[in-house]
């Protein structure tokens, strides 16, 4: 079974707090991938990465960096948290690509409020 | 105009029902069309997807697509409350880096 995993599912910060939220996948997927879902905007690409130490911006990058030291690990930084990006943060990871959908496999999502 | 439009519901139906979910979306580049299916406090799950037109069956599930209108389907026959989930529809081009154009999710309640 592919297993997404993220390093809390219940984050509280403080306005201007630096956050890092973890994602780790043991599928050895080239492709990882950082959203945020709210209710009545769905899923919001923020980064993604196709490689090690390569990173695309998503739809909504503003605020928010991501690392990508190891094939198996992304990590999405909020610089200076604000209010507005209280959400629920999810990761996927997914396949190379040679045709095919492009399954994403997600894991449980964190749920930050910044306060 | 978003790419990919889909009404969040909520749907509420009694269990046993046929349940008809629907997305429509705006890119002619558009290949493959999925089906995730997200339970409460859990990330989605792909659930099928259908390549090009035509329709698609698994089990109790259909997955329906029509290019020439634009039009993304999903029906659930015999409905359980374990359907009770959010089914978002997603979109991708084939070849290339394939980003995925994911609707906004229909809530489903299915009564017992």
């Amino acid at each position: 079974d592919v297993k997404v995993t993220q390093s809390s599912r219940y984050l509280v910060k403080r306005t201007g707090e630096k956050v890092f939220l973890e994602c780790v996948q043991d599928m050895d997927h080239e492709n990882m991938f950082w959203y945020r879902q709210d209710p009545g905007l769905g899923l919001r690409l923020i980064y993604f990465s196709y490689d090690v130490k390569m990173k695309e911006k998503g739809d909504i990058p503003e605020g928010y960096s991501v690392s990508r030291e190891k094939k198996e690990r992304f990590s999405l930084i909020l610089e200076s948290a604000s209010t507005n990006q209280t959400s629920m943060y999810l990761c996927a990871s997914s396949p190379p690509l040679a045709g095919g959908p492009g399954e994403q496999f997600f894991g449980p999502g964190t749920r930050l409020t910044v306060l | 105009q978003k790419e990919v439009e889909q009404d969040p519901g909520p749907l509420s139906v009694p269990e046993g029902a046929i349940v008809s979910l629907n997305c429509t979306y705006s890119n002619s580049a558009f290949q493959y069309f999925m089906w995730y299916r997200q339970y409460s406090r859990k990330g989605p799950e792909l659930l099928m997807y259908t390549y090009s037109s035509g329709n698609k069956e698994d089990g109790r599930f259909t997955a329906q697509v029509d290019k020439s209108s634009k039009y993304i389907s999903l029906f659930i026959r015999d409905s359980q409350p374990s359907d009770s989930a959010t089914y978002l529809c997603a979109t991708s081009n084939s070849g290339g880096y394939q980003k995925v154009t994911f609707g906004i999710g229909t809530k489903l309640q299915v009564i017992p």
